[in-house]
């Protein structure tokens, strides 16, 4: 079982919806991070949380400590949001490092118009 | 003004060959990171760099060599390819005061035949 863990895996929505994805954790951290990658390869940070609730225009990403778990929401979606979005968090440092992103699986979300 | 470049985007080459990727970021950072995406899109960390000093090693093989001249720059060269890492290669860039804000390079598809 993976450390990070993402649902849906796949998710296909009209243009218009409210969509949500979530993401559970088993590990301790210092941060999450929410990408997103788009069909083209490229891939950009949305969000970075430690605690609480980040919005960004149609985007926002919560995350509750104590329950291990972050959604990413996405309002009025619109095609242009179709894109692989990956869930990450950053392990606590350590004693030379600044600690490392581990991963989710990813989820693959088509917009349609 | 392309924050986090690599080079080059595409690679084809035969098994056994040796190659190199580079990666170059101008936004000041100091801490570099090279990922691997493998073919269900699933990405893990390889290397890190922090100031030119390697701090995070993940189980990777040896013939993955990462060389950083400067804290700028964060080259990655591999040595005998094999047909297992084909995959996508992405650099990314952080720094402390930005709060480890992840920033990435569009990655090198990488395909050994």
């Amino acid at each position: 079982k993976n450390e990070v863990e993402q649902s849906p895996q796949n998710l296909t929505a009209q243009e218009g919806e409210f969509i949500t994805i979530n993401c559970s954790y088993s590990v301790g951290i210092s941060a999450l991070h929410w990408l997103q990658q788009h069909p083209g390869g490229g891939i950009v940070s949305l969000f970075m949380l430690s605690s609480g609730k980040k919005k960004h225009g149609r985007l926002i990403a919560t995350i509750n400590i104590q329950e291990k778990h972050s959604s990413l929401h996405i309002t009025a979606s619109h095609p242009r949001d179709s894109a692989v979005y990956i869930c990450a968090v950053r392990t606590p440092p350590g004693s030379s490092n600044t600690g490392k992103l581990i991963f989710g699986q990813g989820t693959t979300l088509q917009v349609k118009p | 003004d392309t924050a986090v470049s690599q080079t080059p985007k595409y690679l084809v080459t035969q098994m056994g060959n040796d190659k190199s990727i580079k990666c170059e970021q101008n936004l000041g950072h100091d801490t570099m990171y090279w990922y691997k995406q493998d073919s269900k899109k699933f990405l893990k960390i390889m290397f890190s760099y922090n100031n030119k000093e390697l701090i995070i090693n993940e189980t990777v093989p040896n013939r993955f060599s990462p060389k950083s001249p400067d804290k700028a720059h964060l080259n990655l060269h591999i040595n005998s390819l094999e047909l297992g890492d084909s995959a996508v290669y992405f650099c990314a860039s952080s720094s402390l005061a930005g709060g480890l804000g992840q920033y990435f390079g569009a990655g090198t598809r990488l395909s050994v035949l």
